[in-house]
């Protein structure tokens, strides 16, 4: 079954600095990744998707993630966070096997100080 | 454009109440899923379904039985609350063109069972 796993919990960075947020996936076969932001308290939204185009996405705001098979991660991006990007950030696959449901990463969580 | 509407918005319930909880999509997509959020945990898929009268175990299905007797509709019911139950609940509905995916989540259900 497919799965992922976000290599961080918490990321802290100081506005105007990069972000880095790192995910690696398990797949049987080539998969469809996404990241999903989450604001606190309130919905999830899509930032970006990989479906075996291009191997460097770009989404909303800024951010872009690199799908790298050999070393089978999907890291998400920024060159410059704002104080505004501060939110949880989910890694995201989808399972073929479970009628194309989403499986989640458990989370990193994005602090961003001034 | 109402996309996937969740109700109730918010709800608590007394140990050993039952309810459901509605899931209605107004796209016509096929797979409609439910899933809950839990501190640390990220989103885990409880039940999914993959067309009208069809319905299937997820990674946590304990507790919560579903129907979709209806496209547009996915419940989700909880006969015995339970106060592990208490967390915020997200339905999302997809579509599948090939290689294509959309996901559409709703806003989630807030439940507190005490």
């Amino acid at each position: 079954a497919q799965s992922v796993t976000q290599l961080d919990s918490h990321v802290s960075v100081s506005e105007g600095t990069p972000v880095l947020l790192r995910c690696n996936y398990s797949s049987s076969y080539s998969p469809s990744l996404f990241w999903y932001v989450q604001h606190p308290n309130k919905g999830l939204q899509l930032l970006l998707k990989y479906t075996s185009a291009a191997t460097l996405v770009k989404g909303i705001n800024g951010f872009e993630a690199e799908f790298k098979k050999s070393e089978t991660s999907f890291h998400l991006t920024k060159p410059s966070a704002h104080m505004s990007d501060a939110a949880e950030y989910f890694c995201v696959v989808s399972d073929s096997q479970a009628g194309t449901a989403l499986i989640f990463g458990k989370g990193t969580t994005l602090s961003v100080s001034s | 454009n109402a996309g996937v509407t969740q109700t109730p918005k918010f709800r608590v319930l007394k140990t050993g109440q039952s309810m459901t909880l509605l899931c209605a999509q107004d796209m016509n997509h096929e797979y409609m899923y439910w899933y809950r959020q839990d501190p640390g945990m990220g989103l885990r898929l409880i039940h999914y379904s993959v067309g009208e009268g069809t319905t299937a175990k997820g990674e946590v299905p304990d507790g919560y039985n579903v129907s979709r007797l209806k496209k547009q509709n996915f419940l989700l019911g909880l006969e015995s609350a339970a106060p592990s139950q208490t967390s915020v609940y997200f339905c999302a509905s997809s579509y599948v063109v090939g290689q294509t995916y959309g996901y559409t989540f709703g806003s989630g259900t807030r439940l507190t069972v005490v």
